[in-house]
């Protein structure tokens, strides 16, 4: 089956500045790759997601970036903001698989701290 | 357009006693997913229902623990005969049935279950 690693556990950037962080998966099928923040007691909410027929996406402060070679995807978010600070979960998924199954996959989650 | 409904939120059993959790997907969802998320770590996959079917349990443990989606009403998580080990919180995702519409996972807010 799938599975899913995310790089860094934790992560602590000043305001303004920008954070990365970093999943790789491994199974070669999965092509939908759905990037959640969580916030304490809150439900995962969707931020942004990429399809595998795309390099990179981008919102606003919030990009995508994937490397279907070597199966790594990362969360960009730049100008960070107070707001920002939650847990980033990254996930995969093989969208159209049998029978619609697109259960997703989770990396382990980043905390990431804006210090104000 | 709602979004998707678990109840209840939070959910005390002491042990040994029956959990039942409820969700209702999104208007125009029949595809549901279970999730569980022990404390300080990720979302892991249990099981995928579609309208009266289960999809894929291979996420389920093997004892204890049953869903269903009939067909008329929400979905339904059963844990049978609760432990300490079942405390966690408890997402329900839907999605649409069109596997073309392209659209992600859309989590409830949870059930929180803590045993005694």
């Amino acid at each position: 089956g799938e599975n899913v690693e995310q790089h860094p556990s934790t992560l602590s950037v000043q305001e303004g500045d920008s954070a990365v962080i970093k999943c790789t998966y491994s199974d070669s099928a999965s092509n939908y790759f759905p990037w959640y923040k969580q916030e304490l007691g809150k439900r995962p909410q969707l931020i942004i997601d990429i399809r595998s027929n795309v390099g990179e996406k981008k919102d606003q402060r919030i990009a995508v970036t994937l490397n279907k070679t070597a199966k790594h995807f990362s969360l960009h978010i730049t100008e960070t903001q107070p707001e920002d600070s939650a847990v980033y979960f990254c996930a995969a998924s093989n969208a159209w698989s049998n029978f619609g199954n697109e259960k997703l996959t989770f990396g382990t989650g980043t905390r990431l701290t804006i210090i104000p | 357009n709602a979004g998707v409904m678990q109840n209840p939120r939070h959910l005390v059993r002491r042990r040994g006693q029956e959990a039942r959790l409820r969700c209702s997907p999104m208007k125009g969802h029949s595809h549901v997913y279970w999730y569980r998320q022990l404390p300080e770590e990720g979302l892991k996959f249990m099981v995928y229902l579609q309208k009266e079917n289960i999809i894929d349990e291979s996420g389920m443990p093997k004892e204890r623990f049953s869903a269903e989606f009939p067909k008329e009403g929400p979905s339904i998580l059963r844990i049978q005969q609760v432990v300490r080990g079942d405390s966690a919180a408890y997402f329900c995702a839907s999605s649409p049935t069109d596997r073309d519409s392209n659209q992600p996972q859309h989590f409830g807010d949870g059930t929180r279950l803590s045993i005694l």
